[in-house]
C-alpha cells in the first residue's frame, strides 16, 4: 500500500486564485520531504526540500513567494500555489525521506490553471 | 548539460519480447543510482538502487545491472501490465538536496 499520500490527485482553478496540495507520510515520520514539479516528458525537478519546524529550502529558479511550503508535523507538508497562472500547470510530485533513508514517492497532483 | 540519458525515449514491444532499457551517467563519484517505474498520472514507485559497477539486482521480470558510465533495465519476456514509463536517477556527491538527478524516462509499451 502507498505509504506516502498526496491531495488532491486533481485540481482545476482559475487563473489569480491559489490552491493548496498536501503531502502525508502514512506509516513513518519524515524530517524532510521534497516537492517536484514535472512536465509532460520530462524530468522530476526538484523545487524544494521541506523540513520539519523549520523554513523549506528551494532550488534556484523557484519563488519562494509563490510556492509556499509548510512542514507542520513530522507526517504533513504543504505546497501552496499563489495567484496560480496558467504556465503553472503541471504535475506537481512530493516524496519522503523515511528514517531508513529511502525515499517515498506520492501519486501527484495534475495542476491546471485556466 | 545532461548528466542522466535514457534510451530510447519510448520503446514498443510485443508481449514477451526481452530487450534492454539503457541509463548512461556522465558524472563521477555515484553514489548511487536508482530505477523507478512510473504510471501515468501516478509518482513514481521505485524498483531498484544499485551502488557499485558489476552489481546485478533482480525483481520478477526486471533485472538491473550497473557498469561505471551506464546501467541497463533488462526486461525478460514482458507482459502488457509493465508498460509504463522507467526512470533513471543517479545520487550524486554535490547533488540535489533529495541528492537525485533524474532522466527523462523510457516510455515503454507492451502491445499484446
Amino acid at each position: 500500500g502507498a505509504v506516502v499520500s498526496q491531495h488532491p490527485s486533481r485540481v482545476i482553478c482559475k487563473s489569480g486564485t491559489s490552491v493548496k496540495i498536501e503531502c502525508r507520510s502514512l506509516d513513518f515520520q519524515a524530517t524532510t520531504m521534497f516537492w517536484y514539479r514535472q512536465f509532460p516528458k520530462q524530468s522530476l525537478m526538484l523545487m524544494a526540500t521541506s523540513n520539519e519546524g523549520s523554513k523549506a529550502t528551494y532550488e534556484q529558479g523557484v519563488e519562494k513567494d509563490k510556492f509556499l511550503i509548510n512542514h507542520a508535523s513530522l507526517t504533513l507538508s504543504t505546497l501552496t500555489v499563489t495567484s496560480a497562472h496558467p504556465e503553472d500547470s503541471s504535475f506537481y510530485i512530493c516524496s519522503a525521506l523515511s528514517p531508513v533513508a529511502h525515499l517515498h514517492f506520492g501519486n501527484g497532483t495534475r495542476l491546471t490553471v485556466t | 548539460e545532461d548528466q542522466v540519458t535514457q534510451s530510447p525515449e519510448a520503446l514498443r514491444l510485443q508481449e514477451g519480447e526481452s530487450s534492454s532499457l539503457n541509463c548512461s551517467y556522465t558524472v563521477s563519484g555515484l553514489r548511487g543510482l536508482f530505477w523507478y517505474r512510473q504510471d501515468p498520472g501516478k509518482g513514481p514507485e521505485f524498483l531498484f538502487t544499485l551502488y557499485s559497477a558489476g552489481e546485478e539486482k533482480e525483481k520478477e521480470r526486471l533485472k538491473a545491472t550497473l557498469t561505471k558510465k551506464e546501467s541497463f533495465l533488462h526486461i525478460t519476456a514482458p507482459k502488457p501490465e509493465d508498460s509504463a514509463t522507467y526512470l533513471c536517477a543517479v545520487q550524486l556527491p554535490g547533488g540535489g538536496a533529495d541528492g537525485l538527478t533524474f532522466g527523462k524516462g523510457t516510455h515503454l509499451i507492451i502491445q499484446p
